[in-house]
């Protein structure tokens, strides 16, 4: 009955490979983000999705490309992995988008890229 | 646009003592303001947040946070560190302004606290 799950938890991939990282909510909410963290623990948004709609899409190199499937589910699909893309995703949802609700987390996909 | 500063990137406390992590903020509008807390290898949990109600915002585990506009601060306290509070602590401004679409967070670069037996 996890709230927000992703998967895999652990991604280990040579430069140059396609992967992709799931990630599926049962609380109903409307609202689904990609974060990524960084080495030194920064977190920063890269993309949301509202209604299945994109909203937000930072500088985030177009080889990063998600995909809203349905309210529930927002996948992360990149391609020619580089070695900087080595980091932590983080899927989070929430109900809205007006930034007072909380977002919750899941926990984490952590990709090597070797 | 929104931003938030985190002093201090590690702060260590015995066990028992005051915890407090400060965080500072900046925003051209009232901010709803968060603090989460990861656990290693863990995702991140809301402890508390500020949407415009109270000043001083009560949360999960003993933790409180008081806004504080004229400091444009909401430093996060708790009056007795436990062994089990050691984990990153990550301060958040939302990055929504009234009219428009952004919700996500905004969030500082963390702060690790550390608890001595």
């Amino acid at each position: 009955d996890t709230a927000v799950s992703q998967t895999p938890k652990y991604l280990v991939t040579q430069m140059g490979n396609d992967k992709s990282i799931k990630c599926e909510q049962n609380l109903g909410h409307d609202t689904m983000y990609w974060y990524k963290q960084d080495s030194k623990k920064f977190l920063k948004i890269m993309f949301s999705y509202n209604n299945k709609e994109l909203i937000i899409n930072e500088t985030v190199p177009n080889r990063f490309s998600p995909k809203s499937p349905d309210k529930a589910h927002l996948n992360l699909h990149i391609n020619s992995l580089e070695l900087g893309d080595s980091a932590v995703y983080f899927c989070a949802s929430s109900q809205g988008q007006a930034g007072r609700n909380e977002q919750f987390f899941g926990p984490g996909t952590r990709l090597t890229v070797l | 646009a929104q931003s938030v500063t985190q002093l201090g990137s590690h702060v260590s406390v015995s066990e028992g003592a005051l915890v407090l992590l400060r965080c500072n903020y900046s925003s051209s509008v009232p901010p709803y303001l968060f603090w989460y807390v990861q656990y290693p290898n863990q995702g991140l949990q809301l402890l508390l947040k500020y949407t415009s109600a109270a000043t001083l915002v009560k949360g999960i585990n003993g933790f409180e946070a008081e806004f504080k506009k004229s400091e444009t601060s909401f430093h996060l306290t708790k009056p007795s560190a436990h062994m089990s509070d050691a984990a990153e602590y990550f301060c958040a401004v939302s990055g929504w302004v009234y009219g428009g679409s952004q919700g996500n967070l905004i969030f500082g670069k963390g702060t690790k606290l550390s608890v001595k037996p």
